[in-house]
């Protein structure tokens, strides 16, 4: 059964500084997203990284994955109070109906 | 060019109760999603379903549990005789192929059981 791990599960960081939140997961994938939600609402896709050493950049968001490692990471740089939110790695089980199969979430908290 | 609209946002039930939730995808999507979250959890699958025809419901409980999807009209995630541990939240999200890349969510609906 496919698990995936996140951690930290809470991170709370000043505006400007920089942070990783890191993704395990425990089978064969070489497809992972990332999503942020924001309290009360839907999923929104961040990253759809689809190979081995897949780096993706948008804004102060780097995320990589490396599937050797069976690990994707989530960089912020330079964090500011509008990217607090909770951030969720999900890995694709591939073939079949393709299910995605979700980490726990990391609930950042930017603070001035 | 709506995206996917579940209905209703937020639903009350009482124990025993019955609970529909409604789900539109975006115009043109034929594959349809149901996740359901937990408080501090991440989302996990409970169905797949393909017009009509339901493709993957390893996710969802045996009993109480049902889900369609019409030719016409939106998908329904159907609850039987609600528990408190059906509270939560219910997503929906569409693809217009078998594929994640392309995968759009609902805002989702929170069911809550007294």
């Amino acid at each position: 059964e496919l698990k995936v791990e996140q951690n930290p599960l809470f991170l709370s960081m000043q505006e400007g500084k920089n942070y990783t939140i890191y993704c395990n997961y425990s089978t064969t994938s070489d497809r992972l997203y990332w999503y942020r939600q924001d309290p009360g609402k839907s999923l929104e896709s961040l990253f759809v990284l689809l190979s081995n050493g897949a780096v993706k950049q948008e804004g102060r968001l780097m995320a990589s994955l490396d599937t050797k490692a069976r690990l994707s990471t989530l960089h912020i740089t330079a964090a500011v109070h509008d990217l607090s939110a909770t951030y969720f790695c999900a890995v694709d089980t591939q073939g079949g109906s393709e299910k995605l199969v979700f980490g726990k979430g990391t609930k950042l908290t930017v603070n001035p | 060019n709506a995206g996917v609209m579940q209905n209703p946002r937020h639903l009350v039930r009482r124990r025993g109760q019955e609970a529909r939730l409604r789900c539109s995808p975006v115009k043109g999507h034929s594959h349809v999603y149901w996740y359901r979250q937990l408080p501090e959890e991440g989302l996990k699958f409970m169905v797949y379903l393909q017009k009509e025809n339901i493709i993957d419901e390893s996710g969802m409980p045996k009993e109480r549990f049902s889900a369609e999807f019409p030719k016409e009209g939106p998908s329904i995630l159907r609850i039987q005789q609600v528990v408190r541990g059906d509270s939560a939240a219910y997503f929906c999200a569409s693809s217009p192929i078998q594929n994640n890349e392309k995968l759009f969510f609902g805002s989702g609906t929170q069911l809550s059981v007294l």
